[in-house]
């Protein structure tokens, strides 16, 4: 079955720029979207097609995907975008999902 | 406004049974594959089952595969997930999810309904 991998944790300060990666096997033939997900709350699609932010998304989020690896950036973290963040790809019309990077904002 | 609101999860004992729902406004719901994904506590997010629009289309993770059952009915815009046989590893709050358009991604979800599985 398709895999995706990614860091367990990334750590920010605010201000710099998070980046977050996601590892599959010729995942740059894929559509990768990205999830945040805060504390008790239901995920957030914050990035689709690899690249593209969904309406009242900031410009702050921002995606790439080629090759192996697809690249969530965080450019300017703020102390709200402290959050676990998901990959996700399709794989044959399933979804399979990376097991989420905690980013912390020191 | 979309709106996707869960029910139906609670406390049941090993190998018992449970059916999901998930009532969908908002949108044409006939037109969208809709998905089930779980979250066990402290845990990451798990992919359960898809449906596409039509409701001809089903698939399963394979944790899954042969003890759940996806299901949609569009004329009352609400999505199922009939669980049977549950385990304690079936522990988790189960959202429903709504497609975009191919390759979008599930661009909105509901708040999830929690189901334990514990004698």
């Amino acid at each position: 079955s398709y895999e995706l991998t990614q860091p367990p944790s990334v750590s920010v300060s605010p201000g710099q720029t998070a980046s977050i990666t996601c590892s599959g096997d010729k995942l740059g033939d894929k559509y990768a979207c990205w999830y945040q997900q805060k504390p008790g709350q239901s995920p957030v699609l914050v990035i689709h097609q690899d690249s593209k932010r969904p309406s009242g998304i900031p410009e702050r989020f921002s995606g790439s995907n080629s090759g192996n690896t697809a690249t969530l950036t965080i450019s300017g973290t703020q102390a709200m975008d402290e959050a676990d963040y998901y990959c996700q790809a399709w794989d044959s019309s399933t979804v399979v999902f990376g097991g989420g990077t905690k980013v912390t904002v020191l | 406004e979309v709106q996707l609101l869960e029910s139906g999860g609670g406390l049941v004992q090993p190998g018992g049974s449970l059916r999901l729902s998930c009532a969908a406004s908002g949108f044409t719901f006939s037109s969208y594959g809709m998905s089930w994904v779980r979250q066990a506590p402290g845990k990451g997010l798990e992919w359960v089952s898809t449906i596409r629009g039509s409701g001809t289309g089903t698939y399963y993770a394979d944790s899954v595969k042969g003890r759940f059952t996806i299901s949609r009915d569009n004329s009352k815009n609400t999505l199922y997930l009939q669980m049977n046989s549950l385990r304690a590893e079936d522990t988790a709050v189960y959202y429903c999810a709504k497609e975009a358009a191919a390759g979008g991604g599930l661009d909105y979800w509901g708040q999830g309904t929690l189901v334990t599985v514990s004698s």
